[in-house]
């Protein structure tokens, strides 16, 4: 089952930040906050994850806090390409990733 | 890099028929993974394989779902017979081996629709 726990939908205008909250707050001290995307019928890309520390990479960073509890996904200049639907993931033991419902965002013109 | 490839793209068929699924992952993962998405909810994982072992199969409806992977490699799922309910995209993931940068890499899915 998901350990996530995500607002359903966000708007966000074009050409500003998207910052997409996530909250995990049952998520053990080895795994992993990953995050995906899925544009209208094509499978989940990745994006990004992350241990404990903040991650930066050409598509998003990824801020975490100091509990692990929560995570926030920041998309520095949205452009309408980035409306999707995004995921929070936790990488349980084993190598499962378990999908929530996600975040449907969508960026205004 | 080629990715992962599945067919069909779209399969529609009346309810109790069987069907399959077909995945080839990218060439050198190890790890195989299908997901079922229902419209308008996230994926959810289906059964998971570790070269041609079963990992996962705990969310796998065993009495008519069946899922193998030869040598390791191209992997089929199988419904037999189809609900209703079944209707849904069947995705294919697959990821090099476990490890601490394990991505998963999805194919485009095959659309199912059961009539």
């Amino acid at each position: 089952d998901a350990k996530t726990t995500q607002p359903p939908s966000m708007d966000c205008a074009e050409g500003r930040a998207a910052n997409l909250p996530c909250n995990h707050s049952t998520i053990s001290g080895n795994e992993y906050v990953y995050w995906y995307r899925q544009i209208h019928s094509q499978g989940p890309q990745y994006i990004i994850h992350g241990l404990k520390n903040n991650e930066t990479n050409e598509m998003a960073s990824l801020i975490i806090t100091e509990d692990r509890k929560s995570s926030t996904l920041i998309l520095p200049h949205a452009t309408l390409r980035d409306t999707a639907v995004y995921y929070c993931i936790v990488r349980v033991t084993g190598n499962q990733f378990y999908f929530g419902t996600g975040t449907s965002l969508t960026v205004i013109p | 890099e080629a990715g992962v490839a599945q067919s069909p793209r779209y399969k529609i068929i009346e309810k109790r028929q069987s069907v399959a699924f077909w995945c080839n992952p990218i060439s050198g993962h190890a790890t195989l993974y299908w997901y079922q998405q229902i419209l308008g909810q996230g994926p959810k994982l289906l059964i998971q394989f570790q070269n041609n072992g079963v990992v996962d199969d705990s969310q796998l409806p065993k009495d008519r779902f069946s899922a193998e992977r030869l040598k390791g490699v191209d992997s089929t799922l199988k419904i037999q017979p189809a609900k209703l309910e079944d209707s849904a995209v069947y995705l294919c993931a697959s990821s090099p081996r476990p490890g601490t940068n394990e991505k998963l890499f999805f194919g485009s899915g095959t659309q199912l629709s059961v009539l």
